[in-house]
């Protein structure tokens, strides 16, 4: 079965810090990624998504991220983060052609210090 | 922008118990979903649910699970007898294409279960 990982479980930087969170994935075939964030007492919700195309999307926030196939990644990057970006991030994949349901990694959680 | 909202929040219960979390996705929507995560561990899929009936279920998802949109508006989550490893947060959402297109799923904010 597929999975996703994210090496980075917690993560601690300050405000205008660069910020890259890994994902991987296993599967071998096209896929569809996510990035979802989940604000302290808040619901998750959509950051960006890559479905075809530009490999480097542009997400809400000034967050990107970038789908290399041969790495099987999709990183999330953000070139300075915020104290208001504290919060916890998901990386989720849906493969192509075969179940709708996205699986999630275990999610990044960012403390931002301001 | 619409939501997809939980009730409760929080919810404590002695084992055994039966419980019972409830969701009302967006209304246009037509593919629902729980999901949970054990504290430290990874967002899990239990189960989608689509035209009344279960579409996809994980291993996690036994007999001591159940679903149902009662009404048309709400979609239920129900355990029979709560275990102290069901502790966990659990996550509703829907989406609208399912496998018919790019699927985005919109989450409510969780229920966090704890089982004493």
């Amino acid at each position: 079965a597929q999975s996703v990982s994210q090496h980075n479980h917690h993560v601690i930087l300050s405000e205008a810090a660069s910020l890259e969170l890994g994902c991987n994935y296993s599967y071998g075939g096209t896929v569809n990624l996510f990035w979802y964030v989940q604000y302290p007492g808040q619901h998750l919700q959509l950051l960006l998504k890559y479905f075809s195309g530009d490999p480097l999307v542009k997400g809400i926030k000034g967050f990107e991220a970038e789908f290399i196939k041969s790495k099987f990644s999709f990183n999330l990057r953000k070139p300075s983060v915020q104290w208001s970006d504290t919060a916890e991030y998901f990386c989720a994949v849906i493969p192509s052609g075969g179940s709708y349901i996205p699986t999630f990694g275990r999610g990044t959680s960012l403390i931002v210090h301001p | 922008e619409p939501e997809v909202t939980q009730t409760p929040s929080h919810q404590v219960t002695q084992m055994g118990q039966e419980v019972i979390l409830r969701c009302v996705p967006i209304s246009n929507h037509l593919y629902f979903y729980w999901y949970r995560q054990i504290l430290g561990q990874k967002v899990e899929f239990l189960v989608s649910f689509y035209n009344n009936e279960i579409s996809e279920k994980s291993e996690i998802f036994d007999d001591q699970f159940s679903v149902e949109r009662p009404d048309g508006s709400n979609f239920t989550l129900k355990i029979r007898s709560t275990k102290l490893e069901d502790s966990a947060m659990y996550f509703c959402a829907s989406s609208l294409t399912g496998p018919s297109g790019a699927n985005v799923l919109t989450f409510g904010a969780g229920s966090r279960l704890t089982v004493l």
